[in-house]
């Protein structure tokens, strides 16, 4: 399995907490990405960096937040986290350049909102 | 704008027998494909992928996929399916070279689930 790791694994916590989903990975990746995963199985990309300082929006709005200050940390912060936020969390980074780049996974996070 | 179909929410079959889980895409210009899975309680395990050249691509645990650009499909096979075969499959796709600036897509994700 690639070297990208998730914590928590799992995560029960009330309405209106603050909340931060640690992404690390240890390959030296530029690229990194964060998936919102349905109960129904649908994964949808909701925040990813192409490098320090470079975070952008993917195609499922989320109300979380990412930074990316260090190549190989990428968290995931939800300001006051609701019971529709209940779901697992994905991280991904990619190596490769052009049409060989592959993504490889982190075992993700799942989360409950009370 | 890329999209993945994958028309099959569950596959059935037994052990010993051959297995396919059906995908297709859409694109814009040359498709980049790939197939992962998930286990449960898991993150996303790669399994190939299609950039160019042979259509038929080998990939981990005995999996391979057929690319066929005139039906654009990347079906997943394997010979002879094993009950821990058994576990989610994700077909992706990815229409552009990225110098940096394209995403995969994913499909909505086929069951397999082998019997013994």
């Amino acid at each position: 399995e690639a070297d990208i790791y998730q914590t928590p694994r799992y995560l029960v916590i009330g309405t209106g907490k603050k909340i931060t989903l640690e992404c690390s990975q240890t390959m030296g990746h530029d690229k990194m990405y964060w998936y919102q995963q349905d109960p129904g199985m649908e994964l949808h990309l909701i925040h990813y960096s192409y490098g320090v300082n470079s975070t952008e929006k993917g195609d499922l709005s989320s109300e979380s937040t990412v930074s990316r200050i260090r190549t190989e940390h990428f968290p995931l912060t939800l300001e006051s986290a609701r019971p529709s936020h209940t779901s697992q969390y994905l991280c991904a980074s990619s190596d490769g350049q052009g049409r060989e780049e592959t993504q490889y996974f982190g075992p993700g996070t799942r989360l409950l909102v009370l | 704008a890329q999209s993945v179909a994958q028309p099959e929410d569950q596959v059935n079959v037994a052990e010993g027998n051959p297995l396919t889980v059906k995908c297709t895409y859409s694109v814009s210009g040359n498709p980049y494909l790939f197939w992962y899975v998930q286990y449960p309680n898991r993150g996303l395990q790669f399994l190939l992928k299609y950039i160019t050249g042979d259509n038929l691509v080998k990939g981990s645990y005995g999996f391979e996929a057929e690319f066929n650009k005139s039906q654009t499909s990347f079906h997943l096979k394997k010979p002879s399916a094993l009950v821990s075969d058994s576990a989610l499959y994700f077909c992706a796709v990815r229409d552009i070279p990225p110098p940096g600036y394209s995403t995969l897509t994913f499909g909505k994700g086929t069951m397999l689930l082998v019997s013994p």
